[in-house]
């Protein structure tokens, strides 16, 4: 399985990030959980989130207000919409693939994509 | 939520070394507990789950140890591949948690 996080790098403060992750060798149509995870420069790795297939998600409290998940079966991939961010929202962000058979448990994991807030 | 604090933040090590990375839950996680290897650049590698099990393809130089509250990932002999930032990673207790990361350098 492969997966591959797209979108704008860079965002200015008070505006939406929104990131696209396409994945390959695995499908849609069989039940499991989506993930997004970030880290911020010289910081550790943050789970933010997760969605089922059936679009059910779970996400940080820290971030839960403002965070929303999506999955388009069609396109084999998922999205994160993150609004009204900060610097502190700087990161790399991550997708990953939850096992299907433990939850949390991430098994395989997109490169990352950068994305800087800044006006 | 449950805090993963991770030791020593940086390990200086050499090829052929046996290197020991520590990681200790607020809380017990039972065995739910993973590790991983981050390389700059690079997607995050799953090497260790359910505390001890070896993740397929991973090499058997690697292993994990521990339950309850305190884990250990041992590299038996450190090879030029291993230097890396290694993670661990609660997945018992909504929501998932990650340590800060322990960099293992030259």
């Amino acid at each position: 399985v492969q997966l591959h996080e797209s979108g704008p790098r860079l965002v200015k403060p008070s505006g939406t990030l929104s990131l696209t992750c396409a994945v390959s060798g695995d499908s849609f149509s069989s039940p499991k959980w989506w993930s997004w995870v970030r880290q911020s420069p010289g910081k550790g790795l943050e789970w933010i989130g997760e969605i089922y297939h059936s679009r059910s998600a779970n996400y940080n409290p820290s971030l839960k207000t403002r965070v929303t998940m999506s999955v388009d079966k069609s396109k084999n991939q998922f999205s994160l919409r993150l609004t009204s961010v900060t610097a502190a929202d700087t990161a790399v962000y991550y997708c990953a693939r939850v096992r299907a058979s433990a939850a949390g448990l991430f098994d395989s994991w997109g490169q990352g994509i950068l994305v800087t807030v800044s006006s | 939520d449950i805090q993963m604090t991770q030791s020593p933040s940086t390990l200086s090590a050499s090829v052929g070394d046996r290197v020991t990375i520590t990681c200790r839950a607020s809380q017990s996680i039972s065995s739910r507990l993973a590790w991983y290897q981050h390389k700059p650049g690079k997607a995050p590698k799953l090497l260790i789950y359910d505390a001890s099990s070896l993740e397929s393809g991973v090499p058997s130089r690697f292993s994990g140890s521990g339950s309850g509250t305190d884990f250990t990932l041992t590299i038996s002999s450190l090879q030029p591949d291993d230097f890396a930032t290694y993670y661990c990673q609660q997945y018992n207790n909504f929501s998932w948690t990650f340590g800060q990361g322990t960099k293992v350098e030259i």
